[in-house]
């Protein structure tokens, strides 16, 4: 089945404790995504990356990094996490910038 | 002001009733996305579009790109069409993979 798989779905976490959430597709896109959604706020792009090595900042990427050693992975790193961190998070790929396939979420509250 | 603005913020229809949600932009864009985001969080892609119309069973979706408007149509609304729904734009400059969220519209179907 395709989709985009994101782990964990729901984390509880301290300040300043380093953690990483994976994303995972298996349809060989070439464009992933890192988005927050937050309450009045909509969804923002954190990070984005266009192919393997290549990756850019989106419009809230402070506090956050990224990597794309493999195609098929993106993970979302937070060195040291604060509580204005706390949100819902989405992972997306798409496979030339258009059509957008979302993971499921993961749900982040840092304490 | 946002580069996207969506309307109305909220809305409740009866069954059977036609839907028409508004999305206004205020930067040259490249592609329109419509997106649905059900009650558990799961977001859909429902439409990209960059000019003209395009129709996928109920749903219709419209772009004026002089007037840089766009609207979803739902016809015969049914409670499963309950969820929020978002337009992303895609500038026309820059990277392909760059998207600004509207800040979505919570559409409420009821019997």
């Amino acid at each position: 089945e395709a989709q985009v798989t994101q782990n964990p779905r729901y984390l509880i976490t301290v300040t300043g404790k380093k953690l990483t959430v994976t994303c995972s597709q298996n349809m060989n896109h070439e464009y992933m995504s890192w988005y927050r959604q937050d309450p009045g706020l909509g969804l923002r792009q954190i990070y984005y990356s266009m192919n393997v090595e290549v990756t850019d900042k989106g419009d809230v990427p402070e506090g956050y990094k990224v990597s794309r050693k493999e195609k098929r992975n993106f993970p979302l790193i937070l060195e040291s996490p604060s509580p204005n961190q706390t949100s819902l998070y989405f992972c997306a790929s798409s496979p030339r910038g258009d059509t957008q396939y979302f993971g499921p979420g993961t749900r982040l509250t840092v304490l | 002001k946002n580069e996207v603005e969506q309307s109305p913020q909220n809305l409740t229809a009866q069954e059977g009733e036609f839907i028409t949600i508004n999305c206004s932009y205020s930067v040259g864009i490249s592609a329109l996305h419509w997106l649905q985001q059900h009650p558990g969080g799961g977001i859909v892609s429902l439409f990209m579009l960059s000019s003209g119309k395009k129709k996928h069973g109920r749903l219709i979706a419209t772009i004026n790109i002089q007037e840089k408007h766009s609207s979803l149509h739902i016809t015969a609304s049914h409670p499963r069409d309950s969820a929020v729904y978002i337009c992303a734009v895609r500038g026309d400059t820059g990277t392909a993979s760059k998207l600004t969220f509207g800040t979505g519209t919570r559409l409420q179907v009821t019997l």
